[in-house]
């Protein structure tokens, strides 16, 4: 049972314009919450996060919305560039209190910037 | 600085062979984790260390499965006998202890069992 899920395998969109990635989860103790980007051949690279206790953060181009009475969250680009295109993977955490544990992961949605 | 490194980046091996991978984290990092990719099942966690010390091992798909941390600079996943089921990109990840939950991946290993 998937619990962190990101339900589009794939979006395109027109360079210049706004990318929005979606991931919903269903552990209500998850409390952390990243993206990753993904290019071919290479492993994840961390690109943002958010803590439960924030709706909001936002980083250059990159912003992450947190919605935890939806358990949903989004990752809105603006504006998109061609080297967005890649892998995002969301990942979600329940911090037992020390120590990092292992991050859950959705299944990534593939990211492709049109020019 | 250098990043966490895995070895080999490719393997090619026939089923029921034993296949060793290896990791060296971060220098400095206290945690490590052995994740595997696939197309069906995405991002799966099968082990993680604190202090060399395996902390869950829920996500080892099954006994052929085993890793290692001998010292806080090298882990090893082991799958012996591997099967073509086993086909995936194994990454490696580290992150600094109680620096919250960012880890650090490496490039990865990516292994086809024939």
């Amino acid at each position: 049972d998937q619990q962190v899920k990101q339900n589009s395998p794939s979006l395109s969109v027109q360079e210049g314009r706004i990318s929005i990635l979606n991931c919903d989860y269903t552990n209500s103790m998850f409390d952390y919450f990243l993206w990753y980007k993904k290019y071919p051949a290479e492993g994840p690279t961390f690109l943002i996060s958010i803590s439960s206790i924030k709706d909001k953060n936002e980083d250059g181009r990159f912003t992450v919305f947190l919605n935890k009475s939806a358990k949903h969250l989004s990752l809105h680009i603006v504006p998109s560039q061609p080297g967005d295109s890649a892998v995002y993977f969301c990942a979600a955490s329940a911090n037992r209190g020390g120590g990092a544990d292992g991050l859950t992961f959705g299944k990534g949605t593939h990211l492709i910037i049109q020019p | 600085d250098a990043g966490v490194i895995q070895s080999p980046r490719h393997e090619v091996t026939e089923m029921g062979q034993e296949v060793t991978l290896r990791c060296k984290p971060i220098s400095g990092h206290n945690s490590l984790f052995w994740y595997r990719q696939t197309m069906m099942r995405g991002l799966e966690l099968l082990i993680y260390f604190n202090n060399n010390v395996p902390i869950d091992d829920s996500g080892m798909p099954e006994d052929r499965f085993s890793a290692k941390m001998p010292n806080a600079s090298f882990s090893t996943l082991k799958i012996q006998p591997s099967e073509p089921r086993d086909s995936a990109v194994y990454f490696c990840a580290s992150s600094p202890h109680r620096s919250g939950n960012t880890i650090y991946f490496g490039e990865g290993s990516w292994l086809t069992v024939v």
